[in-house]
């Protein structure tokens, strides 16, 4: 399986700052990572596609790079909504998650 | 709109067998996979396996034992069933449209113990 890890995993950041959350797959996934928020309570919600492609209504703050093993969302901007869990997910294989980036506001 | 939405029992017996269904609008099952991912408490999430558009399926292999992937297409549902269940299968289950993954149920909680 390819393993997933994810940095940092605890994140605090004040509003408006630039924010970047990494991942690192185990292998080549050539494109094949995506991007997920996690708010408390609520199911996932897809923010990137394939490294770079940002999901039908997501804001432009939002922005993913990287291929093969190094991969990096980030935040432009952030802003208060924003507080939640980030996620990568690998689907170049059986899909392996990164075990998470809790972020917060200062 | 595309929706799915997740049902069953919040708990279930050490050694008995989960089932859950997930029923799906605004798509096709036949031309879309939909898959089962589970989050524990405070946890991480894994990928349980996936019924494709054709009908076959796929499964973890850390979980391929127990675990059974089905659909009726007819009423747009797709079944999981997992045997054997212990109390570190507690988790949130969601279903998952695609290997985009790109729209999720709100997930059930199944807890399980005596």
């Amino acid at each position: 399986d390819i393993q997933m890890t994810q940095s940092p995993s605890f994140l605090s950041a004040s509003v408006g700052d630039r924010v970047t959350i990494n991942c690192k797959a185990s292998q080549n996934i050539n494109r094949y990572l995506n991007w997920y928020q996690q708010k408390l309570g609520e199911a996932p919600k897809l923010l990137i596609y394939n490294a770079n492609s940002l999901q039908t209504g997501i804001p432009s703050r939002f922005s993913g790079s990287g291929s093969g093993t190094d991969f990096t969302l980030t935040i432009s901007s952030l802003q208060p909504e924003d507080v939640a869990t980030y996620f990568c997910l690998q689907h170049n294989s059986w899909p392996t998650f990164g075990s998470g980036t809790k972020l917060e506001i200062k | 709109q595309v929706q799915l939405k997740e049902s069953g029992p919040g708990l279930v017996q050490p050694s008995q067998t989960l089932s859950l269904t997930c029923t799906v609008s605004g798509f096709s099952l036949t031309s879309n996979s939909v898959h089962w991912v589970r989050q524990p408490p405070g946890k991480g999430l894994e990928w349980m396996g996936g019924i494709w558009g054709d009908g076959s399926t796929d499964y973890n292999s850390a979980l391929k034992s127990r675990l059974s992937i089905s659909r009726d297409t007819s009423k747009s549902q797709v079944f999981l069933k997992m045997n054997s269940l212990q109390t570190d299968d507690t988790a949130i289950y969601f279903c998952t449209r695609t290997t985009r993954f790109d729209y999720w149920g709100q997930g059930v909680m199944v807890t399980v113990s005596s």
